[in-house]
């Protein structure tokens, strides 16, 4: 079956621009997970959905940074006036819910500002 | 908070060598324990799992047991091949917040034939 799919594959944007990452998870998971992975930081958490509530957003390194998902599916993940150190590989999890041990990940979006 | 200490890499094997990949852990519960690989150019993906202390998880050759009395979850293969070559993070959740994953720093792994 799908398994868990982001776009772009690879975003190039402008310091100061805004950028919108897309993450379709499996078909029937409710548990969705946003993570990013750097080379300073390493693989870090940003934010997890159950259906369409956020009940943790303590991963999100600024006001920059929402997230939404809508119809319990498809999760965006918007950042404002982008910062070089937004620069990273944006990966995007989902599971069958919160309690499963499983996350499936995506291929990830690798973001760079210039 | 939640942390992951893996030992420092990249270690670099020959074909047919054993694998140890130390992880260690600190958590306020009772954390679920998970090894993900990463291979070139691919997402991650699932080795192995343990949920409860003295459970042993395995998969393609690969084993970890989860150590409550050591909060250790060490990753060991009996023999490596160069199709292990890939970078390896120990993680752990807890269902508390929301079964999020804390990973540790990730260990590349290099197999020459």
């Amino acid at each position: 079956g799908a398994g868990v799919s982001q776009s772009p594959s690879n975003k190039v944007t402008e310091k100061g621009k805004d950028v919108e990452l897309r993450c379709d998870p499996i078909s029937g998971h409710t548990a969705l997970y946003w993570y990013r992975q750097s080379l300073g930081q390493g693989l870090e958490f940003l934010i997890y959905f159950q259906g369409n509530s956020a009940p943790d957003k303590s991963g999100l390194p600024s006001d920059r940074f929402s997230a939404e998902r809508t119809g319990g599916s498809v999760s965006t993940l918007t950042i404002q006036r982008t910062q070089q150190e937004d620069s990273a590989v944006y990966l995007c999890a989902s599971s069958l819910d919160y309690r499963s041990y499983e996350q499936y990940f995506g291929p990830g979006t690798r973001l760079t500002v210039t | 908070g939640d942390s992951v200490t893996q030992m420092e890499g990249p270690v670099t094997l020959s074909e047919e060598a054993f694998l140890t990949i130390n992880c260690t852990y600190t958590a306020t519960g009772y954390p679920s324990l998970f090894w993900y690989v990463q291979y070139p150019g691919e997402g991650l993906q699932l080795l192995l799992k343990a949920t409860k202390a003295d459970d042993k998880g395995s998969n393609k050759g690969f084993e970890a047991t989860y150590r409550k009395e050591t909060t250790s979850f060490h990753l060991e293969k009996g023999s490596v091949q160069v199709s292990d070559s890939a970078v390896y993070f120990c993680a752990l959740s807890e269902e508390t917040s929301g079964s999020r994953l804390t990973f540790g720093e990730g260990t590349q792994l290099t197999v020459n034939p």
